[in-house]
């Protein structure tokens, strides 16, 4: 069974930083991409960025690009998140999500619990 | 960046009764689209990818259809464990995915 276990969640003061984790298990991490979506308070879902299997390629949505840093370490089946220059807008749970399809055409099968990310002074 | 409109924004249904709930891309998305629902509290929940295969373990009343800019999504017999907000997502422009705004199925 596929299990994602998302930590690292809490309030934060604006400009501060926060490094988000997601355990995973069922499957071989290394071989798939994963992906990080969030949802503001009562608002729809937002995909935000994308890491291939082998953690080479990187990819984020305009409205975090340059702030927030995706990785992951395949010995420890562990997909991170490090967010810097955080805003309000920011604040929302934050769920890692593994992608299925091929040839970048991802849907997203498994999904955390999620973890919420909150921005306020 | 490819914008997905789903209709209506809420939506009032008998248990038992049929929903059917919509979704628009702003460009061609082919078949590329996937639906999930989400509960109060509840990470989503994959229920159709490419318009119209159902995910493991997704029940029959469920199932959608279209292709390229208009997709729908029908529950054929509500039952209570379907009430819960709805959200396509296209997945034709990598790696810009992007979700609908959702539709919340809500009892009569």
């Amino acid at each position: 069974e596929v299990q994602l276990l998302e930590s690292g969640g809490g309030l934060v003061q604006p400009g501060g930083s926060l490094r988000l984790s997601c355990a995973a298990s069922g499957f071989t991490f290394s071989s798939n991409s994963m992906t990080w979506v969030r949802q503001a308070p009562g608002k729809g879902l937002e995909w935000f960025s994308t890491i291939t299997g082998s953690g080479v390629a990187t990819y984020y949505a305009d409205s975090v690009k340059g702030r927030f840093t995706i990785s992951r370490d395949n010995s420890k089946n562990t997909l991170y998140l490090q967010m810097n220059s955080l805003r309000a807008e920011d604040t929302a749970v934050y769920y890692c999500a593994r992608p299925r399809g091929s040839g970048g055409l991802y849907y997203f099968d498994s999904w955390g619990q999620g973890t919420l990310v909150t921005v306020s002074s | 960046e490819i914008v997905m409109t789903q209709s209506p924004a809420t939506l009032s249904v008998s248990p038992g009764e049929r929903a059917t709930l919509s979704c628009r891309a702003s460009q061609s998305v082919s078949s590329n689209l996937a639906w999930y629902q989400q509960k109060l509290g509840q990470a989503p929940r994959l229920l159709l990818y490419g318009a119209s295969t159902r995910a493991t373990g997704i029940p029959a009343r469920f199932s959608g259809s279209g292709s390229g800019t208009e997709f729908t999504l029908t529950i054929s017999s509500l039952q209570s464990d379907d009430f819960a907000v709805y959200y396509c997502q296209q997945y034709n422009n990598w790696p810009l995915y992007t979700f609908g705004q959702g539709t919340k199925v809500e009892i009569k």
